[in-house]
């Protein structure tokens, strides 16, 4: 099963940032989060990922709390290209396998 | 200059027939994954192979037979297709100690 519980869907305006939390309150110290996304019936798209300090790159934000409970994907200026299903995974260290939740299904709004 | 690759992109077939879909990688890549989204998309993961090693192997009958040629090639065999075999098939790699995975477009597999 799953680690990881998200929204089954929210809405944000074009332009605006878009917020998707996801909450993983069992994780252990050596888990990773992961944040993937899939547009349509495409492959499964990497966004981000971190363990205890928030990241950025040139996609999203990736803030996690200080006790990693729960973390939240951003998304700062959402296009409607963002619409998709993304999907917080948590990972152990040193495991290859991923674990996919039901994801949020993201619906950016012209 | 496609990361991973699959083929063919549709397949149709009948009940009880055996196929072949195959996964390339260009990355690079050590570790291969197949995943299987089924109508409720659902993704799950199905196999992994490192350096041609099989070291994830999920409860998945036994008619589905990865095979690994070579580092770049990760290839599922299924045998005596079922109704329930329906579904779409991601091929991933990722490099050794990095474990982020890039998926393929994926192979929308129709039995019926």
């Amino acid at each position: 099963d799953a680690k990881t519980t998200q929204p089954t869907s929210m809405d944000c305006a074009e332009g605006r940032a878009a917020n998707l939390p996801c909450n993983h309150s069992t994780i252990s110290g050596n888990e990773y989060v992961y944040w993937y996304r899939q547009i349509h019936s495409q492959g499964p798209q990497y966004i981000i990922h971190g363990l205890k300090n928030n990241e950025t790159n040139e996609m999203a934000s990736l803030i996690i709390t200080e006790d990693r409970k729960s973390s939240t994907l951003i998304l700062p200026h959402a296009t409607l290209r963002d619409t998709a299903v993304y999907y917080c995974i948590v990972r152990a260290s040193g495991t290859y396998k991923y674990i996919f939740g039901t994801g949020t299904r993201l619906k950016v709004l012209a | 200059d496609t990361a991973v690759s699959q083929t063919p992109k549709y397949l149709v077939t009948q009940m009880g027939n055996d196929k072949s879909i195959k996964c390339e990688q260009n990355l690079g890549h050590d570790t291969m994954y197949w995943y299987k989204q089924d109508s409720k998309k659902f993704l799950k993961i199905m196999f992994s192979y490192n350096n041609k090693e099989l070291i994830i192997n999920e409860t998945v009958p036994n008619r589905f037979s990865p095979k690994s040629p070579d580092k770049a090639h990760l290839n599922l065999h299924i045998n005596s297709l079922e109704l329930g075999d329906s579904a779409v098939y991601f091929c991933a790699s990722s490099q050794e100690s990095q474990y982020t995975q890039y998926f393929g477009p994926g192979t929308r597999l129709t039995v019926l």
